[in-house]
């Protein structure tokens, strides 16, 4: 059965800090991938998406998130955190189901708190 | 921003009550879906809907109805709820151009739900 893993259900950093929030993922074809954030009390933003070709791709906020078929990842990564960072962040597979109908599962999400 | 409105954003009723959701969209997007948000939980699929009539069961469906007359609104109705049943409910969206439905799910603001 699909399923999406998101290991850390909490990560703080400090602000100008890297970071990288883990995803993965079990599917038996080639997933659609996306990032999602979720400010408190809105709903969710795209962060990012993958379909197929360069296995980086680059995001919305200068997120950026890489494609590991060996590892069935992809994680999520941003050279340098701002305060307006914080948020939750869900990962999700996009798959076709035997009967032809298309729906996402996600991850159980990652919350982030940056440090001043 | 996907023209996607949720009604009522708050509510709060009382054990053994019917509740009803909408969700409305004006994208003419094929496929509206059904996600229930909870501590822990990440988002899970409570229903979805491929077309007019024409919808299918999450995997959180046990408790749910959910009935699609035109294209534009997506019901989502509680037959007798239960404090189990106490979450933010978030509907989306998403487009199935001809053989591409590998497209990004879009989300509306979130329905806070409370039974008491």
């Amino acid at each position: 059965a699909q399923s999406v893993t998101q290991p850390d259900i909490h990560i703080t950093v400090s602000e100008g800090a890297s970071l990288e929030l883990r995803c993965n993922y079990s599917y038996g074809a080639t997933p659609y991938l996306f990032w999602y954030v979720q400010s408190p009390g809105q709903g969710l933003q795209l962060l990012l998406k993958y379909f197929s070709g360069d296995t980086l791709v680059q995001g919305i906020k200068g997120f950026e998130a890489e494609f590991k078929r060996s590892q069935s990842s992809f994680n999520l990564r941003k050279p340098s955190v701002h305060w307006s960072d914080a948020a939750e962040y869900f990962c999700a597979v996009g798959f076709i189901t035997t009967s032809g109908t298309y729906k996402y599962i996600f991850g159980t999400g990652t919350r982030l708190k940056v440090l001043a | 921003d996907a023209g996607i409105t949720q009604s009522p954003r708050h509510k709060v009723t009382e054990t053994g009550t019917p509740v009803t959701l909408r969700c409305h969209q004006t994208e003419n997007h094929r496929y509206m879906y059904w996600y229930r948000q909870d501590p822990g939980h990440g988002l899970r699929l409570i229903h979805y809907s491929y077309g007019v009539k024409d919808t299918d069961k999450g995997e959180v469906s046990d408790g749910y109805s959910v009935s699609r007359s035109k294209t534009e609104d997506f019901l989502l109705t509680l037959e007798s709820a239960t404090s189990s049943q106490t979450s933010v409910y978030f509907c989306a969206i998403s487009s199935d151009r001809v053989r591409r439905v590998n497209t990004e799910a879009f989300f509306g603001q979130g329905t806070r739900l409370t039974v008491v």
